[in-house]
């Protein structure tokens, strides 16, 4: 079976520029979140949503946004970007509507805000 | 803000050798995991412990959630190369907070 994948795998984007990254969860999972990974770090939590609605909300600004499709794919989009928003942004899935469930991560994106 | 913070922040040691990785808050969390990542990979979940001093044994890893449900800890006998990654715990509360993560290299 498919895992979670993501694309693009690499992204280079300017300052001011907006960014759309996609994921496709694995079959039958209905909850994506999407988290941040800064070099160095831990994830940390941007958004969950499940079954077409968010259901959480991490401590970002409102530049970033996603949402989910009928088909449980899901997109995150960054306007503005900003130096800081360089990082490794990572989708899991899961079978689970709650965002602390054992998440099933794919191998990120990794963008560069230059 | 929860914190979970990890001890030691890097490891590296000989095949063979054992080791103890240290994952620590002031909040109480009603689940654990931890995850294992490789370069170029998400975040791959070892294990999840749920009972405050539950001890959970995955071959050579050694997981156990403290009394408190505060701090964890993970254990690895004998590390082998194939042990080499960033380690992570996450917390769980209403959302996953990881933890600041232990990058482990493991040499032949």
């Amino acid at each position: 079976d498919a895992g979670v994948t993501q694309s693009p795998t690499h992204l280079i984007k300017t300052r001011g520029q907006q960014v759309t990254l996609r994921c496709s969860p694995i079959s039958g999972h209905k909850s994506v979140s999407w988290y941040q990974q800064v070099l160095g770090q831990g994830p940390q939590f941007i958004f969950q949503y499940y079954e077409k609605e968010e259901r959480g909300r991490g401590n970002f600004p409102d530049r970033f946004s996603a949402r989910q499709f009928p088909n449980y794919s899901s997109e995150l989009n960054v306007n503005a970007l900003l130096l800081g928003d360089s990082a490794l942004y990572l989708c899991a899935s899961s079978p689970y509507g709650a965002s602390y469930n054992e998440q099933f991560f794919g191998p990120g994106t990794r963008l560069t805000v230059l | 803000t929860q914190l979970l913070e990890q001890s030691p922040q890097f490891l590296s040691i000989q095949e063979g050798e054992n080791l103890t990785v240290y994952c620590n808050s002031s909040s109480v969390f009603s689940s654990l995991q931890w995850y294992r990542q490789e370069p170029g990979e998400g975040p791959v979940l070892l294990v999840t412990v749920v009972t405050g001093g539950e001890v959970k044994k995955l071959k050579r890893l050694t997981f156990q959630f403290g009394d408190a449900r505060k701090d964890s800890s993970l254990h690895i006998t004998a590390a082998q190369p194939g042990d080499t990654g960033l380690y992570l715990c996450a917390g769980a509360t209403d959302k996953l907070i990881f933890g600041t993560g232990t990058r482990l290299q493991v040499f032949p």
